[in-house]
């Protein structure tokens, strides 16, 4: 199956400052989505992303499908962007063979 | 109110005991997902349901079954809980739209202990 690799597995960031998380997956995706996980353990759709950019806020992400990863920019970081950063993805179509990543663990100091 | 939510949210329990967790969507949405979470990692699969009648396992669905009620509501049982199912359990809902993949979209989350 495919496997999913996210970089780095933990962060930790002053207020203010902005990262890049990356994910590497093994085989070509239909599916590729980041979730936050917040530190209540609430998991948030972040961004349905399989190719291309899309930007929402803050937030910022990036799937080149033809290298095999995607990358989600955090800029101006704030406490409540605490939390673990899954990626995930599926070859498919339908979600029924979603595949998650490690996930990257941030947390913002204030 | 909440589009998915996830009773109990906090569950004890001891070996062989049978556990059932209920979920339930507002959204509309057909096809309906129950995940697990165990500590650092990420979810698993363990079935997802695309109508009613739809049923499917996923890739961990050993110790574990589950009802479609209604279409909105999805229900997870546990026939005799074990320890190693201590986990985070997750519920989700998504609606695909026409000749695009879907977005799932995630219940709060239901922490059981099995002792």
């Amino acid at each position: 199956g495919i496997q999913v690799e996210q970089s780095p597995p933990d962060l930790i960031l002053q207020e203010g400052a902005n990262s890049t998380l990356r994910c590497n997956f093994s085989d070509s995706v239909n599916n590729l989505q980041w979730f936050h996980q917040n530190p209540w353990g609430q998991l948030i759709n972040l961004f349905y992303i399989p190719s291309g950019t899309k930007q929402n806020g803050r937030l910022s992400a990036t799937t080149v499908a033809t290298e095999r990863y995607s990358l989600l920019y955090i800029s101006s970081s704030q406490t409540t962007d605490s939390g673990v950063y899954f990626c995930a993805v599926e070859k498919g179509n339908y979600g029924q063979n979603f595949v998650f990543g490690p996930g990257t663990r941030l947390s913002v100091l204030p | 109110d909440a589009d998915v939510t996830q009773t109990p949210r906090n569950r004890i329990t001891k070996t062989g005991k049978r556990i059932m967790l209920e979920c339930s969507q507002t959204k509309g949405h057909d096809r309906m997902y129950w995940y697990r979470q165990d500590p650092g990692l990420g979810l698993q699969l363990i079935y997802y349901s695309f109508d009613v009648k739809d049923i499917n396992k996923g890739e961990i669905s050993d110790g574990y079954s589950v009802s479609r009620q209604a279409q909105a509501k999805f229900s997870l049982s546990l026939e005799s809980a074990i320890p190693n199912q201590t986990a985070l359990y997750f519920c989700a809902t998504s609606d695909p739209e026409s000749g695009r993949t879907d977005t799932q979209y995630f219940g709060p989350g239901t922490r059981l202990t099995v002792l």
